[in-house]
């Protein structure tokens, strides 16, 4: 049972461009939610976060958007870099109801052409 | 400013033989998860620890893995009586703290290949 799903399992984008990821869930005692960022042979890599109270949330190039009516979230990338080249994974959690796994959508990957 | 160990990176069991993954959280942090990632997959919550304590266990197979976070040492993963199955890349992550709102952060995984 895939709690939270990433239906696009590859994006190719132009340098400078933006990169739309997409995620959405189908549990709604989700309320809190990530983006990690992963490279062959590592580890995931955290990259940004969101809470439920909130609707979006910046970190310098990265932006995560939350809509809960939809349950459906998303990563912006802008300006896209090469660097960002990897395999993006969304995951949730359902903290106010006691949980503390993280349940991961199936990647994303994303590949910034130069 | 070490983050997440685990060791080996890489580690070749026969079918039958005893698999033990280790993992050292980042300092500063009580809390450890581990993780299966199967190819093609999104990674899987398999336990969760604290200190000499299995929190949550909800996602390990009954039979033939066990956890433990010792007070001295890292958190180890067993697995009994390896299968291919049990083939897949295995993550531990670290938190400061649960509550579901606290960001954990990975190891660089340990690969599991069973022949």
């Amino acid at each position: 049972d895939q709690q939270v799903k990433q239906n696009s399992p590859s994006l190719s984008v132009q340098e400078g461009r933006i990169s739309i990821l997409n995620c959405d869930y189908t549990n709604s005692m989700f309320d809190y939610f990530l983006w990690y960022k992963k490279y062959p042979a590592e580890g995931p890599t955290f990259l940004i976060s969101i809470s439920s109270i909130k609707d979006k949330n910046e970190d310098g190039r990265f932006t995560v958007f939350l809509n809960k009516s939809a349950k459906h979230l998303s990563l912006h990338i802008v300006p896209s870099q090469p660097g960002d080249s990897a395999v993006y994974f969304c995951a949730a959690s359902a903290g106010s109801a006691g949980a503390n796994n993280l349940f991961f959508g199936t990647g994303t990957r994303l590949t910034v052409i130069p | 400013n070490a983050g997440v160990m685990q060791n080996p990176r890489h580690l070749v069991r026969r079918r039958g033989q005893e698999a033990r993954l280790r993992c050292s959280p980042m300092k500063g942090h009580s809390h450890v998860y581990w993780y299966r990632q199967l190819p093609e997959e999104g990674l899987k919550f398999m336990v969760y620890l604290q200190k000499e304590n299995i929190i949550d266990e909800s996602g390990m197979p009954k039979e033939r893995f066990s956890a433990e976070f010792p007070k001295e040492g890292p958190s180890i993963l067993r697995i009994q009586q390896v299968v291919r199955g049990d083939s897949a890349a295995y993550f531990c992550a670290s938190s400061p703290r649960t509550g579901g709102s606290y960001e954990q952060y990975f190891g660089p995984g340990t690969r599991l290949t069973v022949t």
